[in-house]
C-alpha cells in the first residue's frame, strides 16, 4: 500500500464551525506533513510531525490545530476559520526523519471552502 | 529569503517534441532537488530526485540536470505525449524536513 488517504475530499464550512481533516498512511512512514495550496501557487508547509511529535510549525495561526494520534494518522482540527483559509489542504508522508532528502508521498487533498 | 523560480507559467508543445522546464533558485544551498507532477485537484506525485553531487539523472523519458554553480535545474520530457500534460513542480530540500516548492510550470502537450 503506497497511498496516503485524506478525508473528506471536499469540505464547506462556516466561520463559526469546527471541523477536522483526516489523513492516514500504512507505509510505515515516520514523518507526516500538512501543506496548504492556493490555486496556481506552490504547496506551503504548515506542520511536520516526526515520530508522532510536532517537529515544525511554520507560524500557522492557532485556528489550525494539528494532532498525530499514532504513527499512521494525522488530523488537522479547524476552528473559526476565515474565507482566506479556503484552499487545498494536502497531507504528505516520508519514510524516515528527513535527513536524506527522501521523497514525499502526497494524498489527494481536501478542498476546503470557508463561507 | 529563499526563492524558487520556474521558467514560465505555461508551456505549450507539440506531441513528440522534447519539453524542457527550468527551475532557478536563490539564497539556498539544497542538498537535494526533486521534481513532482501535479494534476488538477490532486496532490503532487514524486518523479525524480537529484543530489547536489550529481549532474544528471534519467528515468525512462525523463531527464533532470542539476547545476549548483548556476543554481539551476533543467527537467526534460522526451517524446512528449498528451498524457504528460500537467503542472510540474520543482522542490528543494536541505537537511531536515523542509521541502520548498516552486510555483510550477503548466505543460500542455498538443496532439
Amino acid at each position: 500500500d503506497t497511498e496516503v488517504t485524506q478525508t473528506p475530499k471536499h469540505l464547506v464550512m462556516g466561520m463559526t464551525n469546527k471541523k477536522s481533516l483526516k489523513c492516514e498512511q500504512h507505509m510505515g512512514h515516520r514523518a507526516m506533513y500538512w501543506y496548504k495550496q492556493k490555486a496556481k501557487k506552490p504547496p506551503e508547509l504548515m506542520f511536520v510531525y516526526s515520530y508522532e511529535k510536532l517537529s515544525i510549525n511554520e507560524s500557522v495561526p492557532s485556528r489550525f490545530s494539528p494532532e498525530c494520534p499514532n504513527s499512521s494518522l494525522l488530523n488537522l482540527h479547524l476552528h473559526a476559520l476565515q474565507p482566506e483559509d479556503s484552499a487545498l489542504y494536502l497531507c504528505a508522508s516520508s519514510q524516515t526523519d528527513g535527513k536524506r532528502g527522501e521523497k514525499l508521498f502526497f494524498g489527494s487533498g481536501t478542498q476546503l471552502s470557508v463561507l | 529569503s529563499q526563492k524558487i523560480e520556474q521558467n514560465s507559467e505555461a508551456l505549450n508543445i507539440q506531441e513528440g517534441k522534447t519539453a524542457t522546464l527550468t527551475c532557478n533558485y536563490t539564497n539556498y544551498s539544497p542538498a537535494y532537488l526533486q521534481w513532482y507532477r501535479q494534476d488538477p485537484g490532486r496532490g503532487p506525485v514524486f518523479l525524480l530526485l537529484i543530489r547536489e553531487n550529481e549532474k544528471e539523472k534519467r528515468k525512462e523519458r525523463l531527464k533532470v540536470t542539476f547545476d549548483t554553480t548556476l543554481k539551476q535545474s533543467l527537467f526534460h520530457i522526451t517524446a512528449s505525449q498528451p498524457a504528460d500534460s500537467a503542472t510540474y513542480l520543482c522542490a528543494l530540500r536541505g537537511g531536515g524536513f523542509k521541502t520548498i516548492f516552486g510555483a510550477g510550470t503548466r505543460l500542455f502537450v498538443k496532439a
